[in-house]
């Protein structure tokens, strides 16, 4: 079982729906990141979050570190929101890295 | 564009050879991480510098060696190149640790 797990692992949805990619993890941890990557590798940093909740422009995250759960929600949902969503974690103990899950493919439909 | 660049974006390599792959860090980043990412699944940890020393490593082999320099720009070497480490390599740099990390565009190494 990986540390980060994502789902949906594929998500496919109309332009103007809201979205909501969900994480959890079974490890403690410092912060946790979400993550943006679009066709050809790059990846951009959304949100990094230790607690509660954060907001920018139509993005919204939030964690519950009891549960070790967070979520990504998408608002009035645009094409050029399609890409792919990657959940990481940075670990309490050792090294400062981060841990991913396997990524969520978005695909918003004009 | 985070200030973060990676080179050379794209590299053709023949099985045993060997390969460096460079990372210039954002002005003022003291700690770089690189990671592999295999098609379609999510990146793993490599290892990290932080000021010029290695901070920790994941599950690669020795033949996977990195250097960081007293400017905290990066090299992640590969000897032996193998048909597995065909991969996106991803450079990521961040102020301290456990600050926000800002990732480069990637070098994507195919190996023949």
């Amino acid at each position: 079982k990986n540390e980060v797990e994502q789902s949906p692992q594929n998500l496919t949805a109309q332009e103007g729906e809201f979205i909501t990619i969900n994480c959890s993890y079974s490890v403690g941890i410092s912060a946790l990141h979400w993550l943006q990557q679009h066709p050809g590798g790059g990846i951009v940093s959304l949100f990094m979050l230790s607690s509660g909740k954060k907001k920018h422009g139509r993005l919204i995250a939030t964690i519950n570190i009891q549960e070790k759960h967070s979520s990504l929600h998408i608002t009035a949902s645009h094409p050029r929101d399609s890409a792919v969503y990657i959940c990481a974690v940075v670990e309490l103990q050792g090294a400062q890295k981060l841990v991913f899950g396997q990524g969520t493919r978005l695909t918003i439909n004009p | 564009e985070t200030g973060v660049t990676q080179s050379p974006t794209h590299l053709i390599k023949t099985r045993g050879q060997q390969v460096t792959l460079r990372c210039s860090s954002q002005s003022g980043h003291n700690t770089v991480s690189w990671y592999q990412q295999a098609l379609g699944q999510g990146p793993q940890f490599i290892f990290q510098y932080y000021r010029e020393e290695e901070n920790g490593r994941g599950n690669f082999p020795p033949r996977f060696s990195g250097l960081q320099f007293p400017n905290y720009s990066s090299e992640l070497n590969v000897n032996a190149l193998e048909l597995d480490d065909s991969a996106l390599y991803l450079c990521a740099s961040s102020l301290a640790q456990n600050t926000e990390a800002f990732f480069g565009q990637g070098t994507r190494l195919t190996v023949v």
